[in-house]
């Protein structure tokens, strides 16, 4: 079956434009995630949509970022007012149920803030 | 900060040398993963271990679990040069609803 997809799988962008980022994730995982990854660096995670609940939006770096999950499925991560320090590659995963489960990652986004 | 912490940072054996890395965590866990990042793309699940297990095997991967010690290695036998890649320890926080994922060791394999 398909796996994760992520869109698109680069973007280059000014300092100071918005993005969005797109994340569909395996066909009936309930659960999904958004972590970060700069250059040579581990995984930051940034947050995680069980269901439809609300999801805990602690981990966002700051108030310019946001993710939505529109009908238990498809998620989208905006930054808005994109800094340097942005730049990363935006990786997505989902699991089945739990947040404990063995996640499957999609291929990421590149972002690149000029 | 990282939950998970892999030592060593980066190996490098020849191929059909055994590769062990470690991870060590810090609160307690349900269960720990391991996952393998070639070129800095997405992540492949290797291995899940349950905190009631000790050791388990998947064709050349073999990982243990010392809850005691709150750490976990993942050896790899009989290394091919396709080994190459960032290998990650994750676990998952409940309390903070959060992965964590260690900073990873950079295995190279050489031909």
């Amino acid at each position: 079956g398909a796996g994760v997809s992520q869109s698109p799988s680069n973007k280059v962008t000014e300092k100071g434009k918005d993005v969005e980022l797109r994340c569909d994730p395996i066909s009936g995982h309930t659960a999904l995630y958004w972590y970060r990854q700069s250059l040579g660096q581990g995984l930051e995670f940034l947050i995680y949509f069980q269901g439809n609940s609300a999801p805990d939006k602690s981990g966002l770096p700051s108030d310019r970022f946001s993710a939505e999950r529109t009908g238990g499925s498809v998620s989208t991560l905006t930054i808005q007012r994109t800094q340097q320090e942005d730049s990363a590659v935006y990786l997505c995963a989902s699991s089945l149920n739990r947040a404990e489960d063995t996640q499957y990652f999609g291929p990421g986004t590149r972002l690149t803030v000029l | 900060s990282q939950q998970g912490e892999e030592d060593p940072q980066a190996l490098s054996i020849q191929e059909g040398e055994n590769a062990t890395m470690n991870c060590s965590y810090k609160t307690s866990i349900n269960n720990l993963q391991w996952y393998r990042q070639n070129s800095g793309r997405g992540l492949v699940h290797l291995i899940l271990i349950r905190s009631n297990e000790r050791e388990k095997h998947s064709g050349r991967l073999r990982v243990t679990l010392d809850t005691s010690k709150k750490s976990s290695s993942l050896l790899i036998t009989a290394s091919r040069a396709a080994d190459t890649a960032s290998y990650f320890c994750a676990t998952w926080l409940s309390n903070n609803n959060d992965m964590r994922f260690g900073a990873g060791t950079r295995l190279t394999v050489k031909p």
